[in-house]
């Protein structure tokens, strides 16, 4: 079986720090693309950031960046300089050629974000 | 506005009733997606469509039936034989190739009464 793993429940960080969401991923697929979700309370879905498998160099989106380490399928996101518009909870997720390209999530980390 | 549109926001099944969850694009999307959300759970796939005419089941399809006849239109039926429907549910389209960035509904809240 495909999975996402997120280990993390929840994770609290104060404004202007750096915090670190984990996740791990298991798939027999070479050719896969990983994505990490924002889900505030609204509950719409926001695409944080994404990653080709392919590609060995992290992706960065302004105060988002990814450390993707291919051999252990590990796939984590860093904020830095929190906000606190950046409480929300965070879905780690991967596509490949399966289920036609749908994503496949993990359970996901709710962030807290303190004044 | 391009987008995706999920209709109704709330929505409500009495025991024993089919209903059916809208979800419609004008994006020219080709891939179309339905996911559950439990409280404290990550989304689970329902069913997808990778063309007009064709889909096929997600990982929880059971319960659930779709259709497909039109490009912009993917509705979700939640049948009588779902025992547990009450979940948060999302539509979602892309253009189908790997790095395509997915599009999500606003989702649909479904309870049983």
């Amino acid at each position: 079986a495909q999975t996402v793993t997120q280990s993390q429940p929840e994770m609290s960080v104060q404004e202007a720090e750096t915090v670190t969401l984990s996740c791990t991923y298991d798939t027999s697929e070479s050719d896969y693309y990983l994505f990490w979700y924002k889900q505030p309370p609204s509950r719409q879905m926001i695409l944080v950031i994404r990653q080709e498998a392919y590609k060995q160099q992290n992706a960065t989106e302004n105060r988002f960046s990814v450390n993707f380490q291919k051999a252990a399928k590990s796939f984590s996101l860093k904020i830095s300089d929190s906000q606190l518009g950046d409480a929300a909870m965070y879905f780690c997720a991967y596509r490949t050629a399966n289920s036609g390209y749908a994503l496949n999530f993990g359970k996901g980390t709710s962030l807290l974000v303190t004044p | 506005d391009g987008g995706i549109t999920q209709s109704p926001k709330y929505l409500f099944r009495k025991e024993g009733q089919n209903v059916t969850l809208s979800c419609e694009q004008n994006l020219n999307h080709d891939a179309m997606y339905w996911y559950r959300q439990d409280p404290g759970q990550g989304l689970r796939l329902i069913y997808y469509s990778q063309i007009v005419n064709d889909f096929q089941k997600g990982d929880i399809a059971e319960g659930y039936s779709v259709s497909r006849e039109k490009k912009e239109s993917f509705p979700l039926t939640v049948t009588s034989a779902q025992k547990n429907p009450t979940a948060f549910y999302l539509c979602a389209s892309s253009l189908g190739g790997p790095n395509e960035k997915l599009f999500f509904g606003s989702g649909t809240q479904l309870s049983v009464l």
